[in-house]
């Protein structure tokens, strides 16, 4: 099994340009997130889905967009890229509810200039 | 409001020392979880240990305990015979539903 898997590992984005943060998982969990992890801050829940076709927001949901159309796959998008989102991005999958252990990936770097 | 706070930001421990790491929660929830994870330099989360809120027994996996004190909501962590491996960040985390909370963590190098 490969766990989780986020590409891109680093990001630079200007301004107001769009990306999405790839995470997939081989374990056939359920419960899928994404967080932010800031200076200072922890690590806090952006989105997350509880199956296919199933998402929420979670604390900081603003200026980010998730869709999960299979199981395997929980991408996030940015709309328009702001240096407020200059953060490390981390995506984490477990069973079937967070109360379950979470596998966190390898995280992707992003730097809004 | 749900809400995790690790109010020490940097602790050292001598190897082979015991260390333990503050964390207190807030919650109206009945139902919840308790996690410590653990980040070394290489960025990757690692689960520590885990407790449910319902369970009176306090966690324990090898080195690592917790005290639960689920009245003065406080989850520490205790790390016994401290390690070089365990230089790390912790952070403490708490889930209710199907939200997750973390604390702003608390940095532990463990000297030689």
């Amino acid at each position: 099994n490969a766990g989780v898997t986020q590409t891109p590992k680093f990001q630079v984005l200007k301004t107001g340009q769009s990306m999405t943060l790839q995470c997939a998982q081989d374990m056939n969990h359920e419960y899928m997130s994404w967080y932010r992890q800031d200076p200072g801050m922890g690590l806090r829940l952006i989105h997350y889905s509880v199956g296919a076709g199933i998402t929420d927001q979670g604390e900081v949901p603003n200026g980010y967009n998730v869709s999960r159309s299979t199981t395997e796959d929980f991408p996030l998008r940015l709309l328009s890229a702001a240096p407020s989102q200059t953060s490390v991005y981390f995506c984490a999958s477990s069973y079937s509810y967070p109360s379950d252990e979470q596998y966190f990936g390898p995280g992707t770097r992003l730097t809004v200039t | 409001a749900q809400t995790v706070t690790q109010s020490q930001p940097e602790m050292s421990v001598q190897e082979a020392e015991t260390v333990t790491l503050s964390c207190t929660y807030d919650t109206s929830e009945s139902n919840y979880y308790l996690f410590w994870y653990k980040q070394p330099p290489s960025r990757q989360m690692i689960l520590v240990i885990r407790q449910e809120a319902y369970k009176q027994q306090n966690a324990t996996e090898n080195r690592f305990s917790v005290n639960f004190q689920k009245a003065a909501k406080s989850f520490s962590l205790k790390i016994s015979d401290s390690q070089l491996g365990d230089t790390a960040m912790y952070f403490c985390g708490m889930n209710t539903g199907n939200q997750f909370y973390f604390g702003t963590g608390t940095s532990l190098t463990v000297i030689p």
